[in-house]
């Protein structure tokens, strides 16, 4: 039961353009989202959230879009850059403050 | 200055045999965590405490056991390793218990043959 779903296992994209990330989640009461990125064997690093409050996060190149009412949360990355090839986790927080994480999606920056 | 830190990085062992895998932030941080990514890549929670209290406790086998000396160290102790228990076991410290930040090692690789 996937309560955090990456639909998309890999991305794509050119340098210089615009990279969208998606999650989708089912649990209505997540109340905080984020979003994780991760190189080849290492750990993975915090990128950006967004708490149920708000509708956008932007911090840099990245911004987070939340739709409560699809229950979607996207990620974009504007310009893309050769660095940010990587995967990228979505994650939910619950009401015990656990982290519900999604499969990822492998993002990746063509020169 | 690695903030969060796992030894091994590898492991490779047999079956039956009992292994354990070391934490250690130096962030200050009260809480940490162990995960483990399987096979289909997804990151699930096993383990958490909080300044040495064990907080979360999922569905775990009784093989698994978390042992925390102090609150910047939680070690990961697996006996009788199955074939199943193959995965990448990430540990990861959070200021506190939260809506926080989680920082992550860099995994250690168990492989059981």
């Amino acid at each position: 039961d996937q309560q955090v779903k990456q639909n998309s296992p890999s991305l794509s994209v050119q340098e210089g353009r615009i990279s969208i990330l998606n999650c989708d989640y089912t649990n209505s009461m997540f109340d905080y989202f984020l979003w994780y990125k991760k190189y080849p064997a290492e750990g993975p690093t915090f990128l950006i959230s967004i708490s149920s409050i708000k509708d956008k996060n932007e911090d840099g190149r990245f911004t987070v879009f939340l739709n409560k009412s699809a229950k979607h949360l996207s990620l974009h990355i504007v310009p893309s850059q050769p660095g940010d090839s990587a995967v990228y986790f979505c994650a939910a927080s619950d009401s015990n403050y656990q982290l519900i994480w999604g499969a990822g999606t492998k993002l990746i920056i063509k020169p | 200055d690695t903030a969060v830190s796992q030894t091994p990085k590898y492991l490779v062992t047999q079956m039956g045999n009992d292994k354990s895998i070391k934490c250690e932030q130096n962030l200050g941080h009260d809480t940490m965590y162990w995960y483990k990514q399987d096979s289909k890549k997804f990151l699930k929670i096993m383990f958490s405490y909080n300044n040495k209290e064990l907080i979360i406790n999922e569905t775990v086998p009784n093989r698994f056991s978390p042992k925390s000396p102090d609150k910047a160290h939680l070690n990961l102790h697996i006996n009788s390793l199955e074939l199943g228990d193959s995965a990448v076991y990430f540990c990861a410290s959070s200021h506190n218990r939260g809506q926080e930040t989680q920082y992550f090692g860099p995994g250690t690789r168990l492989l059981v043959l």
